[in-house]
């Protein structure tokens, strides 16, 4: 089936630098790549959603200088999140979207950031 | 407004028992499609089941079934012979547009509902 291998799956840094999360798509092409974040036992909340080749389309309240996202290529969109504070720490996932996939979405495995 | 509603924060079940979490939803689109996914500690997005709007029969997959109420706009995941390995959260999702269209866009999720289960 369709996989979406996102790296790294935890990760900690000092506030005030840069992370950069990964998320690959392995054996599909991922025209849209979804960015979710998600705090302890609550939802998953859209961040911005990304198309191929194109700027990120970034939900209401998101900063769009924080949290940088490049779709460059069909198989590879990342996610940096810029001079990192920690109430930047979340669990952050991607999800591709393509229409050859069943029902249309597949997830990444997510990354839990940790800023200190 | 809230498209996506989970009203059930927390739900216990009993090994081997039924159990059902309830979502709602609203939307004014015709087309739309409804999933369930379920989130072990891990974090990982576990797909379950989904559902078309225009799908006549309730879907099912395994012991995992959606009792769609399109008229009262519900989608309720009903979990048969619940096992040690069902606990985990558990969110219902929507996403508005037809599913071959230019719309076929992004999910919204509901809040979660947490699900133990008991041996």
């Amino acid at each position: 089936g369709a996989v979406v291998s996102q790296h790294p799956s935890w990760v900690i840094c000092k506030s005030g630098t840069s992370v950069k999360i990964e998320c690959r798509s392995l054996d599909f092409q991922a025209t849209t790549m979804f960015w979710y974040r998600q705090f302890p036992k609550q939802s998953l909340m859209l961040m911005a959603t990304s198309n191929e080749g194109s700027k990120a389309t970034y939900e209401q309240g998101v900063e769009k200088d924080k949290f940088l996202i490049n779709h460059a290529s069909l198989t590879l969109s990342t996610l940096t999140v810029t001079s990192a504070h920690p109430e930047d720490s979340s669990f952050y996932i991607c999800s591709a979207r393509d229409q050859h996939l069943q029902y249309g979405y597949t997830f990444g495995s997510g990354t839990r950031l940790t800023i200190v | 407004a809230q498209k996506i509603t989970q009203t059930q924060p927390g739900m216990f079940v009993q090994e081997k028992e039924a159990v059902t979490l309830d979502c709602t939803y609203d939307t004014s689109d015709p087309s739309y499609g409804l999933f369930w996914y379920k989130q072990p500690s891990s974090g990982e997005m576990i797909f379950l089941i989904y559902q078309g709007s225009y799908d006549q029969q309730n879907a099912t997959e395994g012991r995992y079934s959606l009792n769609f109420q399109k008229a009262r706009k519900s989608a309720n995941l009903v979990i048969s012979a619940s096992q040690l390995g069902d606990s985990a959260m558990y969110f219902c999702a929507m996403r508005e547009g037809y599913a071959g269209g230019t719309s076929y866009g992004k999910l919204t999720f509901g809040q979660g509902t947490i699900l133990t289960v008991h041996p």
